[in-house]
């Protein structure tokens, strides 16, 4: 399993770029890098997932490092409805096994 | 539409009691999964099926039962409720294995299960 380690919590400042960091140091070469988060009370949402390259979609960017030993997700401006749990994860043969994630706080 | 649903959002019941948890999706996928959330918030995979069939089962309970008379729908049976099942169960649906890096994972909003 790829083990992935995250900060327990970030702030940042509402229409300001927020850069998520995650290591994981154990990742093999095919599995892939997730991002989930889950706003309260509601369940996890896909955010982005991508292997080598960097990836961009509507939500958010994943800038995957050379080494492929850490990724960043990059929400390019944040909101008050971005408040939520981001998990990174490293996916297991079949199953995406969700670690304890960063609690993202955006200030107004 | 609501894509994947759970029915219902909250249970309350006493220990011992047997219970059932409802999901359905409607996107058209192959995989459903049940996952658990516990008071610490950790998310962790119970069951997944592909076109009906089990493909993981992650050390639960024998209280703890699937079912997926279809595609569409995993239900989850619980027997002889304890307290440390007091729980979010969450639903969730994929086309294909979401370990392949291919296909997100769709999940349901939960349902808070309390026992008494």
């Amino acid at each position: 399993d790829a083990k992935t380690t995250q900060p327990n919590s970030m702030e940042s400042n509402e229409e300001e770029p927020v850069h998520l960091p995650c290591n994981h140091s154990t990742i093999s070469g095919t599995d892939y890098i997730h991002w989930y988060r889950q706003l309260p009370s509601q369940g996890p949402e896909y955010v982005i997932h991508g292997l080598t390259s960097n990836v961009n979609n509507r939500m958010a960017s994943l800038a995957i490092a050379e080494d492929r030993k850490s990724s960043t997700l990059i929400l390019h401006r944040a909101t008050l409805r971005d408040a939520a749990v981001y998990y990174c994860i490293g996916d297991s043969s079949y199953k995406l096994i969700f670690g304890s994630g960063t609690r993202l706080l955006v200030r107004p | 539409d609501t894509a994947v649903s759970q029915t219902p959002k909250y249970l309350v019941t006493q220990m011992g009691n047997d219970k059932s948890i409802k999901c359905e999706q409607n996107l058209g996928h192959d995989t459903m999964y049940w996952y658990k959330q516990d008071s610490k918030k950790f998310l962790k995979i119970m069951f997944s099926y592909n076109n009906k069939e089990l493909i993981i089962n992650e050390t639960v309970p024998n209280r703890f039962s699937p079912k997926s008379p279809d595609k569409a729908h995993l239900n989850l049976h619980i027997n002889s409720l304890e307290l440390g099942d007091s729980a979010v169960y969450f639903c969730a649906s994929s086309q294909g294995y979401s370990g392949t890096g291919s296909s997100p994972l769709h999940f349901g909003n939960g349902t808070r299960l309390t026992v008494t």
